[in-house]
Formats: C-alpha cells, structure tokens, sequence
C-alpha cells in the first residue's frame, strides 16, 4: 500500500541552526501539506503546496520556514534559524485530488527537538 | 475561526467498553468531518469521515454521526479492543472561497487506552 514517507524520525538540533525535513509524498498526489504539533497541543496547519508554489500558510509559517519540492517526488521543509519553541512533531501529508472529501494520507511524522 | 473540541483525555477503559469521544466544531459554512488515529509509532490515519448532515461514517466498529444541530461529530464504539489503544483526533475542512486547499484543523487528539 502506497504510503508517506518522513525522515529523518526524530531529529535533535542546536538553536539557531538550520533544519530539513523530508518527505516523499505518494507519487501521483498532487496536494501537500506540512502539520506540526507541539507536546500537549493540537495538530496545527503549516502550508499546503500544489503546483510548485504554497496555495496557503499559516500565520506559524513565517519566514523562517520555506518548502521545496526540489525533484519531483521529495517535499521539504526547511527552518532557517530553529528556536526553542520550534520543538514539535513534524508531519506531512498528501492528497490526490482538490475535491474536499479526498483523504489526506499522513506521514509517520519526524520529532524535532531544539536544544 | 474554526475550531474542534475535543474531550479531554486520557481515557482509560477496559476491554469490551463502550467508548465515546465527543467532538463538537465551530466552523462557517458546512465542513466535512473526520476522525483520525494515530497508533503508537505511526502517522495519522483516516478513521472515519463524514460529509454532511445526519451522515454517519463507520469503519472497524466506531461510528460517528455529522449532527449539524449541535455541531458534533462524536466517536463510539460499542466494543473496545486492546488493539483500540491509540490517540483519537477530530478534524475538519471545508472549501475555502477561490481554492481547493483543504487543510485540515484538528482537535487536540485524545488518547485512549484499552485495559485486557
């Protein structure tokens, strides 16, 4: 069964410095999607993609965060400068169609933690 | 803005309970709904969705009926099993006005633990 990919699965980093992410979404999806939830919160929105450019982003998403779908099947996220509060459980997500019923098929997640 | 709400957990229950996790929502317009589980050392996996009002979406023995009067979409089962043991998370989307991003806005999850 075709699924999401994410690695690595747990990543430790020292603040201020910068960090990728990655997924390999299933290959005939067009949406993607970048969620994150930190210890105890909800799963938050970060951005979705389509068409090689963000279609959305939340207010989270702010210019130290960039995505890249820089070959095709990988999609990544990238912190420029990670702080603290970036500590959190990364996933991604795809999505076959633009109907608004159409699963969205998650990741495992990768756990970021800043030190 | 949107927004789920979901009952607190953790929930702890023997095996063979009965089981509800309530979930209400607060959106504009008429969002789809959704339950998804997250099994230990796993991603978010759809449960169960729904797509309009007095829908009931089903699968592995959970339910949960869409009831727009009372903004709620809450998750039962009539049998818990062990193998039940994950976290819980309601979520919906809707159509944005000029796209079809459909991002998904989640609860806070709820965790469940099902006792032998």
């Amino acid at each position: 069964e075709p699924e999401v990919t994410q690695t690595p699965s747990h990543q430790v980093t020292q603040m201020g410095q910068e960090v990728i992410l990655r997924c390999v979404p299933i290959s005939n999806h067009l949406y993607f999607y970048w969620y994150r939830q930190i210890l105890g919160q909800k799963v938050e929105f970060l951005v979705s993609f389509y068409n090689n450019e963000i279609s959305e982003k939340s207010e989270i998403f702010d210019d130290q965060f960039s995505v890249e779908r820089p070959d095709g099947s990988n999609f990544t996220l990238k912190i420029r400068s990670t702080k603290l509060e970036d500590s959190a459980m990364y996933f991604c997500a795809s999505r076959h169609t633009g109907f608004m019923n159409t699963e969205a098929f998650f990741g495992q997640g990768t756990r970021l933690t800043v030190v | 803005g949107d927004s789920v709400t979901q009952m607190e957990g953790p929930v702890t229950l023997s095996e063979e309970a009965f089981l509800t996790i309530n979930c209400t929502y607060t959106a504009t317009g008429y969002p789809s709904l959704f339950w998804y589980v997250q099994y230990p050392g796993e991603g978010l996996q759809l449960l169960l969705k729904a797509t309009k009002a007095d829908d009931k979406g089903s699968n592995k023995g959970f339910e949960a009926t869409y009831r727009k009067e009372t903004t709620s979409f809450h998750l039962e089962k009539g049998s818990v099993q062990v193998s039940d043991s994950a976290v819980y998370f309601c979520a919906l989307t809707f159509k944005n006005s000029g796209g079809s991003n459909y991002k998904l806005t989640f609860g806070k999850g709820t965790l469940l633990t099902v006792n032998p």
